[in-house]
């Protein structure tokens, strides 16, 4: 079994600030099947990147995502308010498909 | 535009089985697989197991193996999922979600989560 392992436990950022999670995991991912989501309070996770840097439908270019291997991050440019959320990494090319711990990410 | 649409909110005792459903709306049951993942109050996201509707395939998590039970009905379009011997530690918001099987895929729709709540 892949374990992932998300950096930091909690990221608290200003509006229009840079964000940057970080996702490691155990063993390499085969073929960049890395995926993140977005999870809000009391709401089922939002895909927001696959393919570790693929952005879903609809997902705004300040969301990106790069990495390969072990080491994956998930950026996003220009915080907003409505980007306060819990975000998961998980890879899906093995079973089972493991989680990270998530990041929560709070707007000042 | 594709929906799963899940099933209402559980009270079960210690011991007992909840069986929760998941009905998917367009193509889904054709194209995709249909994976469960719950999450307890507080906590991460945790990968339970999965099936092909098509070919009836179905994938466990070795912690659930033996007390998990995923089927399809594709003439309805739902997917349940059956969980016995219910513990406390088994309250939880149970979502479906669903990955195309193409190839590895992530999962890009989900249900909106089924709390079952494990109590004496």
């Amino acid at each position: 079994e892949i374990v992932l392992t998300q950096s930091p436990g909690t990221l608290s950022l200003s509006p229009g600030e840079r964000a940057t999670l970080s996702c490691r995991a155990s063993q390499s991912v085969s073929s960049s099947y890395l995926a993140w989501y977005q999870q809000k309070p009391g709401q089922a996770p939002r895909l927001l990147i696959y393919g570790a840097s693929s952005r879903a439908a609809g997902i705004p270019d300040r969301f990106s995502g790069r990495g390969s291997g072990t080491d994956f991050t998930l950026s996003i440019r220009r915080l907003e308010p409505e980007d306060s959320a819990v975000y998961y990494c998980q890879q899906y090319g093995s079973s089972p498909h493991t989680f990270g711990q998530g990041t929560k990410v709070e707007i000042k | 535009q594709v929906h799963l649409v899940q099933s209402k909110a559980e009270v079960k005792k210690p011991g007992s089985s909840v069986k929760v459903s998941c009905k998917a709306s367009g193509d889904t049951f054709n194209n995709c697989g249909i994976i469960w993942v719950r999450q307890a109050p507080g906590q991460g996201l945790e990968w339970m197991g999965g099936i092909i509707p098509i070919f009836g395939s179905t994938n466990y998590a070795q912690k659930f193996q033996g007390r998990v039970t995923i089927t399809a009905d594709r003439s309805t379009t739902t997917a349940y999922m059956d969980l016995r011997s219910l513990r406390s530690d088994d309250t939880a918001v149970y979502y479906c979600a669903r990955a195309r099987i193409a190839e590895a895929s992530p999962y890009d729709y989900w249900g909106p989560g089924t709390l079952v709540t494990v109590s004496s």
